[in-house]
C-alpha cells in the first residue's frame, strides 16, 4: 500500500529560525513528490515539485530535497517568517495511478515572535 | 481572476439530508477532484474526473456522488449515507489527471451536521 509519513507532527520556533521538515515515502513507481503549504481553514498551494532526477529545488526560503533512492524528502525554511505558520503536506504521485495522489498527514508549523 | 470557486464556504446539514458542493474552475483544466480533510489529517480523495462525463471514485467515495457534465464544474453531493460528513471539502483541477501536473485547490467548504 502506497504511503507517506511526514514527521514532526508539529513544530514549534522561533521568527528567524531555520526548520526542517521530514518525508519517508513508500509509492512505486515513484513518479513525483510535491509539498504544500496550507493556511488555516484554506485550500493547499504548492511549493515545489520534484521528480525522480531532481534532488533539490528551491522556491523562495523553502528548499525541498529528494533522495529517491532513501525514499525520503525534507523541506527546509530558512529565517522563518510569522507568515509561515501553516501546515505543510507532502503528497506523492505514483506513475500507475493518474489523478491518485497520496497525501502525508502533514506537520503543523507555529512560528512565534 | 483565474482560478477555482467553492460554494458555500459554511454549510450545516440536517441528519438524513442531501447536500451539495459547488466547484467551478475558469482555468481550462480537464481534470478535477474533491479530497476531504478531518482536522489534523491530511487530504483523502473522494472522487476524480479527467475528462468531462467521466469521474472515478477514490479512497473514500462510499455516500457521496459527483457529475461531470461540464468541464468547469464538478458538483459534489453528500448524501444521507455518509454517515459522518462533518469535515472540510476541498476541490481541485489540474491540466490533466497525469500525475506530474501541479494541482490547483479552492478555498474549500465547511460542512457541520447539526
Amino acid at each position: 500500500k502506497n504511503q507517506v509519513e511526514q514527521s514532526p507532527q508539529s513544530l514549534i520556533i522561533l521568527e528567524g529560525k531555520n526548520c526542517t521538515l521530514q518525508c519517508n515515502y513508500t509509492v512505486s513507481p515513484f513518479s513525483n513528490l510535491r509539498w504544500y503549504k496550507q493556511d488555516t481553514g484554506r485550500g493547499p498551494v504548492s511549493l515545489t515539485i520534484m521528480t525522480f532526477s531532481e534532488n533539490t529545488k528551491s522556491n523562495g526560503r523553502y528548499t525541498a530535497t529528494l533522495d529517491a533512492d532513501t525514499k525520503q524528502s525534507s523541506l527546509h525554511i530558512t529565517a522563518s517568517q510569522l507568515s509561515d505558520s501553516a501546515s505543510y503536506f507532502c503528497v506523492v504521485s505514483a506513475l500507475t495511478n493518474a489523478g491518485k495522489s497520496t497525501f502525508g498527514d502533514g506537520t503543523t508549523l507555529t512560528v512565534k515572535p | 481572476d483565474g482560478g477555482i470557486t467553492q460554494s458555500p464556504k459554511y454549510l450545516f446539514r440536517k441528519e438524513g439530508q442531501n447536500v451539495t458542493l459547488s466547484c467551478e474552475q475558469n482555468l481550462n483544466h480537464d481534470a478535477m477532484y474533491w479530497y476531504r480533510q478531518d482536522p489534523g489529517q491530511g487530504l483523502r480523495l473522494i472522487y476524480y474526473s479527467q475528462i468531462v462525463n467521466d469521474f472515478q471514485k477514490g479512497d473514500i467515495a462510499e455516500g457521496y456522488s459527483v457529475s461531470r457534465e461540464k468541464k468547469e464544474s464538478f458538483p459534489l453531493t453528500v448524501t444521507s449515507a455518509q454517515k459522518n460528513p462533518t469535515a472540510f471539502y476541498l476541490c481541485a483541477s489540474s491540466i490533466s489527471a497525469i500525475s506530474g501536473n501541479t494541482i490547483y485547490f479552492g478555498e474549500g467548504s465547511w460542512l457541520t451536521v447539526v
